[in-house]
């Protein structure tokens, strides 16, 4: 059973450019969460999405950033014209349907953004 | 979601248990202990979570305590491979609620 896929791994971008980051849940799983860590800095929550359905966008910030879980496909966090502050590491999980703690969430390796 | 204090780092010898404490003092009732992991840079890894009873997996034993009010997660033969960040996590018994991670502690294994 395949575990969360991110990719890519790894992303270089100019300032200015679009970032695409792409997340592939567990089988099984329709919930998905994405969190960024900031050089030297803790995970911080950005959105909580469902199939075609943001769920919480509390974290995301409110300008260039946008996400998106259509019914086929991966979900996809993308940055448009990326600033150098932008840089981190940003982490995908997913979860089953659930409540009472049968929900929990499994995160993916994460896709490290640089921006020059 | 309420919050958690954990030690800023702790260590232990290879082979020996590790007791990594954390205390969330306004927890409701309602809401789950969680604990993840996060190895270098990689995704946090879940470890375990409980509500009220103590709780053990393949990965490590979770003991809450009668008021609820701490916890701590035993690691019962720590290997240098153990050596992480861990987040505890107090979590609403909500339906997919989002993960509020803190700086967590960081355990060192030392040979």
């Amino acid at each position: 059973n395949a575990g969360v896929m991110q990719n890519p791994r790894h992303l270089v971008r100019r300032r200015g450019q679009e970032a695409r980051l792409r997340c592939s849940p567990m089988k099984g799983h329709s919930h998905v969460y994405w969190y960024r860590q900031l050089p030297e800095e803790g995970l911080k929550f950005m959105v909580y999405l469902q199939k075609e359905n943001i769920i919480d966008e509390s974290g995301m910030p409110k300008e260039r950033f946008s996400a998106e879980f259509p019914k086929e496909g991966p979900s996809i966090l993308r940055i448009q014209q990326v600033v150098r502050g932008d840089s981190a590491a940003y982490f995908c999980a997913s979860s089953p349907r659930g409540r009472g703690g049968t929900d929990t969430q499994y995160f993916g390796p994460g896709t490290r953004l640089t921006v020059l | 979601d309420a919050k958690t204090t954990q030690p800023p780092s702790m260590d232990c010898a290879e082979g020996r248990a590790a007791n990594l404490p954390c205390n969330h003092s306004t927890i409701s009732g309602n809401e789950y202990v969680y604990w993840y992991r996060q190895i270098h840079s990689q995704g946090p890894q879940y470890i375990i979570h409980g509500l009220k009873n103590n709780e053990t997996n393949e990965m490590a034993s979770l003991i809450i305590t009668e008021d609820r009010k701490s916890s701590t997660l035993i690691l019962p033969h720590a290997t240098l491979r153990d050596t992480a960040v861990y987040y505890c996590i107090v979590r609403v018994a909500k339906a997919n609620s989002k993960l509020t991670f803190g700086k967590g502690i960081t355990l060192s294994v030392r040979p």
